[in-house]
C-alpha cells in the first residue's frame, strides 16, 4: 500500500538548519509530485513547495522561498526539505504528500514530523 | 495569498448532516474546479475526502459529498457518525501560489 513517512524533525535554534526527509513506498515513485505541507498549531494548513517527477522543477511559498529546499533521489524514493534560516513562526508539523495533477490535491500523506524552531 | 475562510467549527448530532463552507475569490475557488477537502484526525496523516469540487477518492463513503457556487465550496457531510469528529480543511488552486489551504472547521459530534 502506498505509505510516506517523514523525518528529521525537532528542536533547533533560530536561525539554525534542519532537513526533512519524506521516505515513500507502494507506488512508482518517480511517476509523482511530491509536496511538503506543513500544520502550524492554531493556524490551518500550510502548502510549502513542490517537486516535479524529475526534480528538475520546483515550487515554493511566498513564505519559505529562498529559505526551503526541495529535493528528490528517485533511486532511494526519496524527497528530501532543506531548511534553513529558520523562525519562530516554522513550528509546526511537517507533512509530505502525495501531488495529484490536475486536480491539485493530495492523495495521500505521511504522519509528519514536528520541528520547534525555539531559543 | 489570504488563506479562504472556513467556519472555526461545526456541530451535528448523530444521523444529522452538517455542511462548512469554504469561501475564497475569484482567483482561487471561484476561478478552478480544482476545490479539495481533507478530514484530519489529530496525530493521523490528513485524508483526501473530495477533490475536483465534487469527486470522491475511492474507499470515501457517500455520506461525503462536495459542491461549489461562485466563490465557495461546501462539504456536506450526511449521517453523522462518532468518528466524523475530526478537523477538515479545504483547498483551491490559486494560480501563480499553487495550493491554499482554509484555517480548518473543526466538527464535533454532539
Amino acid at each position: 500500500q502506498v505509505k510516506l513517512e517523514e523525518s528529521g524533525g525537532g528542536l533547533v535554534n533560530p536561525g539554525g538548519s534542519l532537513r526533512l526527509s519524506c521516505a515513500a513506498s507502494g507506488f512508482a515513485f518517480s511517476d509523482y509530485y511530491i509536496s511538503w505541507i506543513r500544520l502550524a498549531p492554531g493556524r490551518g494548513l500550510e502548502w510549502l513547495s513542490y517537486v516535479t517527477t524529475s526534480g528538475t522543477y520546483t515550487n515554493y511559498a511566498d513564505s519559505v522561498r529562498g529559505r526551503f529546499t526541495i529535493s528528490r533521489d528517485n533511486d532511494k524514493s526519496l524527497v528530501f526539505l532543506q531548511m534553513s534560516s529558520l523562525r519562530v513562526e516554522d513550528t509546526a508539523v511537517y507533512y509530505c504528500a502525495r501531488d495529484r495533477r490536475p486536480g491539485r490535491y493530495f492523495d495521500f500523506w505521511g504522519l509528519g514530523t514536528p520541528v520547534t524552531v525555539s531559543s | 495569498q489570504s488563506a479562504l475562510t472556513q467556519p472555526p467549527s461545526a456541530s451535528g448530532s448523530p444521523g444529522q448532516s452538517v455542511t462548512i463552507s469554504c469561501t475564497g475569490t475569484s482567483s482561487d475557488v471561484g476561478g478552478f474546479d480544482y476545490v479539495s477537502w481533507y478530514q484530519h484526525h489529530p496525530g493521523k496523516a490528513p485524508k483526501v475526502l473530495i477533490y475536483e469540487v465534487t469527486e470522491r477518492p475511492s474507499g470515501v463513503p457517500d455520506r461525503f459529498s462536495g459542491s461549489k457556487s461562485g466563490n465557495t465550496a461546501s462539504l456536506t457531510v450526511s449521517g453523522l457518525q462518532a468518528d466524523d469528529e475530526a478537523d477538515y480543511y479545504c483547498s483551491s488552486y490559486a494560480g501563480s501560489n499553487p495550493v491554499i489551504f482554509g484555517g480548518g472547521t473543526k466538527l464535533t459530534v454532539l
